[in-house]
């Protein structure tokens, strides 16, 4: 049973639109994370957060933003879409604490396809 | 965090044990190796970690060579189901944000 949801699970929308992708996960992490994963290709951090009102941006230069207002909760949004945002994004969380407890063990949603024409 | 270095593609037949190396020859002494594997297009699912010892659950094991410079992921009787991306990572928590490079590509054939 899944513990991070995200949603829409797919979305094709037009050029220009504004959209949300959402993430909320019930286990009560601290961090969160947003990877955007091309098919085939490797996944790149483009932002995560290490608490409420902490956001900051990943390796891979993104034009979407994040907030995180509640702790279970961390939206993506983009603000006018193109195509070139057509990719698949992933969020995780991860909580705190010792390394050898498995507190650091990522748990990722199912992910949000999103194909912008 | 060290980088890792896995080889891009593997396969396996079923049954058979499948061994997965990883090398991370920077890696320093508080950093954890994780194994995470990513089936078709879904999010990754964590599959194992360790800091020096050799750790085996459910799923699999994980060897961890004495200088810590490498490790292998051991299935022991792989199935179909294990076709999968397989992602090596090093990674210390707390404040670090673990990265991901492009994992091998195990299919485990009939």
């Amino acid at each position: 049973e899944a513990d991070i949801y995200q949603t829409p699970r797919y979305l094709v929308i037009g050029t220009g639109k504004k959209i949300t992708l959402e993430c909320s996960q019930t286990m009560g992490h601290d961090k969160m994370y947003w990877y955007q994963q091309d098919p085939g290709m490797e996944l790149h951090l483009i932002h995560y957060s290490y608490g409420v009102n902490s956001t900051e941006k990943g390796d891979l230069s993104s034009e979407s933003t994040v907030s995180r207002i509640r702790t279970e909760h961390f939206p993506l949004t983009l603000e006018s879409a193109r195509p070139s945002h057509t990719s698949q994004y992933l969020c995780a969380s991860s909580g705190t604490g010792g390394t050898a407890s498995g507190a650091n063990v990522l748990t990722f949603g199912a992910g949000s396809r999103l194909t912008v024409l | 965090d060290a980088k890792t270095t896995q080889p891009t593609s593997m396969d396996c037949a079923e049954g058979r044990a499948a061994n997965l190396p990883c090398n991370h020859s920077t890696i320093s002494g508080n950093e954890y190796v994780y194994w995470y594997r990513q089936i078709h297009s879904q999010g990754p699912q964590y599959i194992i970690h360790g800091l020096k010892n050799n750790e085996t659950n459910e799923m699999a094991s994980l060897i961890i060579t004495e200088d810590r410079k490498s490790s292998t992921l051991i299935l022991p009787h792989a199935t179909l189901r294990d076709t999968a991306v397989y992602y090596c990572i090093v990674h210390r928590g707390g404040s670090y944000i673990p990265t991901f490079g492009r994992g091998t590509s195990l299919i485990v054939h009939p």
